[in-house]
């Protein structure tokens, strides 16, 4: 147990289909974090975000958007999604958004686009 | 381009000691993290190395070279819970986090 709590811990949707998932962190830190953890591949970092602003977008395509309300959730809006989009979907917080802090990650969500 | 280098998968004996490296390119370093992950569950921090040497904690000790841009894992008297992935990430110059494709850990009896 980590302190950061995802659900639902798996979703299969169509590519029409509109879906959310969402994190939520019991630690008071003030960063959040989406990754992307596809097979026998590095994480890749989607989302930052520092006191419920958003610090980082990496070039993510727009089905994917992201809502910070406050700083213990975060949400992952997802629309029109592409089979390769399937994947393991990581949430992560940490202290402050300075990635010399530990990160904390969720179980993450095992997302299939069929 | 920035680039982690670890070995896709290894395999050890319960008991024995195994050594997983990691070696980096990237621009500048400022640290550099392990994370163990078991199969469908959060990654979890192990160590962080920002200065050259060894440093234990427990069972697990991680190294760092930064002149050689390298740095291994060793996990000693394993355990079958050890069976795992394990995530080697370097911390740049502009303290982005750049991550390796890890290291899956299965261990025998």
């Amino acid at each position: 147990e980590t302190g950061v709590t995802q659900t639902p811990r798996h979703l299969v949707m169509g590519m029409t289909n509109k879906k959310s998932l969402k994190c939520e962190q019991h630690l008071g830190h003030n960063a959040m974090y989406w990754y992307k953890q596809s097979a026998k591949k590095p994480l890749e970092l989607m989302f930052v975000y520092s006191l419920e602003e958003r610090v980082e977008n990496n070039s993510v395509p727009s089905r994917f958007s992201p809502e910070c309300p406050n700083s213990s959730h975060l949400f992952l809006h997802l629309h029109t999604l592409q089979p390769e989009d399937s994947a393991l979907y990581l949430c992560a917080s940490s202290v402050g958004q300075d990635n010399t802090d530990t990160q904390y990650f969720g179980p993450g969500t095992r997302l299939t686009v069929l | 381009g920035q680039n982690i280098d670890q070995p896709t998968e290894m395999t050890a004996t319960e008991g024995a000691i195994v050594q997983i490296n990691c070696t980096y390119q990237t621009s500048g370093f400022n640290g550099l993290f392990w994370y163990q992950q078991h199969a469908g569950e959060a990654p979890t921090f192990l160590s962080y190395n920002v200065l050259d040497g060894l440093e234990e904690k427990g069972r697990f000790s991680s190294f760092l070279s930064r002149s050689k841009g390298y740095s291994y894992l060793l996990l000693k008297e394993l355990q079958m819970k050890d069976s795992a992935s394990y995530l080697c990430a370097v911390l740049d110059s502009n303290y982005q986090l750049i991550w390796g494709a890890g290291t899956k850990l299965i261990i025998k009896p």
